[in-house]
């Protein structure tokens, strides 16, 4: 499986956008891109996914370099409900889906 | 409603009494996968299936079994537990399987069981 590397956390300002950075820097032609958040005392949920173009949906958006070998949730604005651990999984053919640490999210008031 | 089950929510147990924990997705889903959650460790895959009777090990799979007679249901099986098992343990389920066609299906996570072993 490609191997994800992420920042261990990150602080954000409420109502202020949040880049979340990974790197995937041995990801495959054909992997998906896949970020997951975990919200406490509760299971990771979808967030996004993209493989080579940029992904807009209603929770957030997805900046993928031309490369892929990085990329960057982008939350537009971010709320007190965002504080969570966000995961950035490769995901492919046979691929085992493993999650790491992610990274942890703190929103300040 | 689409969703992942899993049961108990909470179990506390003693070492050496085997134990399953249930998980159960009515998607229709081909993949299936059990992870474990240890502080400052994040999720670590513990098993994973592609299809019925098709299953494969994760990171950490010693101290556990699985088995998938039927789509729906993946159970996770602790023989022998033991104190470094206590942990909270998440199963998973997708469209993904054998075929590529749906390598970027999102994965659906259950509830999630607080095991205690003592």
């Amino acid at each position: 499986d490609a191997k994800t590397t992420q920042p261990n956390s990150m602080e954000s300002n409420e109502e202020e956008p949040v880049h979340l950075p990974c790197n995937h820097s041995t990801i495959s032609g054909t992997d998906y891109i896949h970020w997951y958040r975990q919200l406490p005392s509760q299971g990771p949920e979808y967030v996004i996914h993209g493989l080579t173009s940029n992904v807009n949906n209603r929770m957030a958006s997805l900046a993928i370099a031309e490369d892929r070998k990085s990329s960057t949730l982008i939350l537009h604005r971010a709320t007190l409900r965002d504080a969570a651990v966000y995961y950035c999984i490769n995901t492919g053919a046979n691929s085992k889906l493993t999650f790491g640490k992610g990274i942890t999210l703190s929103v300040r008031p | 409603e689409a969703q992942v089950t899993q049961n108990p929510r909470y179990l506390i147990t003693v070492t050496g009494k085997k134990l399953t924990v249930t998980c159960s997705q009515n998607m229709n889903h081909e993949y299936m996968s059990w992870y474990r959650q240890d502080p400052g460790l994040g999720l670590r895959q513990i098993y994973y299936s592609m299809n019925v009777e098709v299953t494969d090990k994760g990171d950490v799979p010693e101290g556990y079994k699985v088995s998938r007679k039927e789509k729906r249901n993946f159970p996770l099986i602790l023989e022998s537990p033991s104190p470094n098992q206590t942990s909270l343990y998440f199963c998973a389920s997708s469209m993904r399987g054998l075929s590529s066609r749906y390598d970027n299906s999102p994965l659906h996570f259950g509830n999630g069981t607080r095991l205690t072993v003592t």
